[in-house]
């Protein structure tokens, strides 16, 4: 089954809007969060990752809030480009319960308008 | 330097047929791993190698999957007697992986399967 729920499976945003993708899961095991950016044609790059002892990650425009309580997590995208247009997947895993295989969620896939 | 790469880039076969996938993974990185990307579905974990280990293959659909890693390195997913269900983009990914649990898993550009 789907052990991560991802959310909305597609989004629109103007130039220099804020989207911001969800993600939740179930199994409290889950130690390591990484989103993935992925273009058309090409394999998925990492974007960010997190671990469930910070609340809030930030590398340039992307940021990860992490909800350790409500098992959440959500990546926002601050002054978006048409260049980010892209599918974005969010990811959970347990070394512990599933060695280092990443559970994906199922996508969203972003359209950034000029 | 080179990233990991993956042949052929698009393969066209017949229901019943079997079919390899070759992955290439970035050099000097121990683990290797596969996963399958289906429209609409995200990225389904297959099976993944960690050095000498026994591979996990807790991911495979059915027994027509398998998959070999070659002295360490290149790796092969065969899927024997295709099905039209196995129609899909397949991504190899490989890692260094880092003491904690936060190795960086680097992607192919992924081999599209078309079954017919």
């Amino acid at each position: 089954q789907q052990q991560v729920k991802q959310s909305p499976q597609s989004l629109i945003v103007q130039k220099g809007g804020i989207p911001i993708i969800n993600c939740a899961y179930e199994n409290t095991a889950f130690d390591y969060f990484p989103w993935y950016q992925q273009f058309p044609g090409k394999g998925p790059a990492l974007l960010i990752a997190i671990r469930p002892d910070v609340s809030e990650k930030k590398e340039g425009r992307f940021t990860i809030s992490f909800n350790k309580s409500a098992k959440q997590f959500s990546l926002h995208i601050m002054d978006s480009q048409p260049g980010d247009s892209a599918t974005y997947f969010c990811a959970a895993r347990s070394i512990r319960n599933s060695g280092y295989a990443l559970n994906f969620g199922k996508g969203t896939s972003l359209l950034v308008t000029p | 330097g080179a990233g990991v790469s993956q042949s052929p880039s698009n393969k066209v076969t017949e229901k019943g047929k079997d079919v390899e996938l070759r992955c290439d993974p970035i050099s000097g990185h121990t683990a290797l791993y596969w996963y399958r990307q289906s429209l609409g579905q995200g990225l389904e974990f297959l099976i993944y190698f960690q050095g000498n280990s026994a591979p996990d293959k807790s991911g495979l659909p059915s027994d027509r999957f398998s998959a070999e890693r070659t002295g360490g390195s290149v790796s092969t997913l065969t899927i024997q007697r295709t099905q039209q269900e196995d129609s899909a983009v397949y991504l190899c990914a490989s890692s260094s992986l880092l003491a904690g649990g936060t190795d960086t898993q680097y992607f192919g550009p992924g081999t599209r399967l078309t079954v017919l």
